[in-house]
């Protein structure tokens, strides 16, 4: 199987911070790749697919990149709203592999 | 709108069954593969399992395989989650999730709420 490995696992970041997540894989999976953001006690919310591809609705503030095993999930100035969880998933093959999950917290 | 509803948790003993339900509106069913998800209290989200639109293929994560069925009935726009020979290490809140394409190896753009499934003696 695949695995996926986040980073960090937590962070601590104020409103207008820039901020990055990575995400990797343990071989190759092109751009088979999104990001979800979870807040507590509600569903994930799809931020990104297919590595770089913004999910409708979504703000522009978002973006992805990366392809083969390295990607990043950035988010170019943190709002209030942004403070949540975020995970990677690869959607290369089953099984559909989450990554542990980073936890944005306020500074 | 898309809504998924998922229904059928509760409170089981360790060796016994439960079956769930994630009840679809909003979308064109038939034409969507349904994922099962889980998430341990605290811990990060898991795959469970996933069935195409038509109900033929089906994948396991293998923490569920040989336990677990997942099954659609896409006249009643319904995807089941059959759960046998529970563990504890089963309590968890499932969730039912559409994939965004009409392949299965794809995002998952829609999720439900979830149903909280506790396997305790």
């Amino acid at each position: 199987d695949i695995q996926m490995t986040q980073s960090p696992s937590s962070l601590s970041a104020s409103v207008g911070d820039r901020v990055t997540i990575t995400c990797r894989a343990s071989q190759s999976i092109s751009n088979y790749l999104s990001w979800y953001q979870q807040k507590p006690g509600k569903a994930p919310k799809l931020l990104i697919y297919a590595a770089s591809s913004l999910q409708g609705g979504v703000p522009s503030r978002f973006s992805g990149s990366g392809s083969g095993t390295d990607f990043t999930l950035t988010i170019s100035s943190l709002q209030p709203e942004d403070f949540a969880t975020y995970y990677c998933q690869l959607n290369y093959r089953t099984p559909l592999t989450f990554g542990g999950g980073t936890k944005v917290e306020i500074k | 709108q898309v809504q998924l509803v998922e229904s059928g948790g509760g409170v089981v003993q360790p060796g016994r069954s439960l079956r769930l339900s994630c009840a679809a509106s909003g979308f064109a069913f038939i034409s969507s593969a349904m994922h099962w998800v889980r998430q341990a209290p605290g811990k990060g989200l898991e795959w469970v399992a996933v069935i195409s639109y038509d109900g033929t293929n089906k994948y396991y994560a293998d923490s569920v395989k040989g336990r677990f069925t997942v099954s659609r009935d896409n006249s009643k726009n319904t995807l089941y989650l059959q759960m046998n020979s529970l563990r504890t290490e089963d309590t968890a809140v499932y969730s039912c999730a559409r994939a965004a394409d009409f392949d299965f190896l794809t995002a998952f753009d829609y999720w439900g709420q979830g149903t909280l499934v506790t396997v305790s003696s």
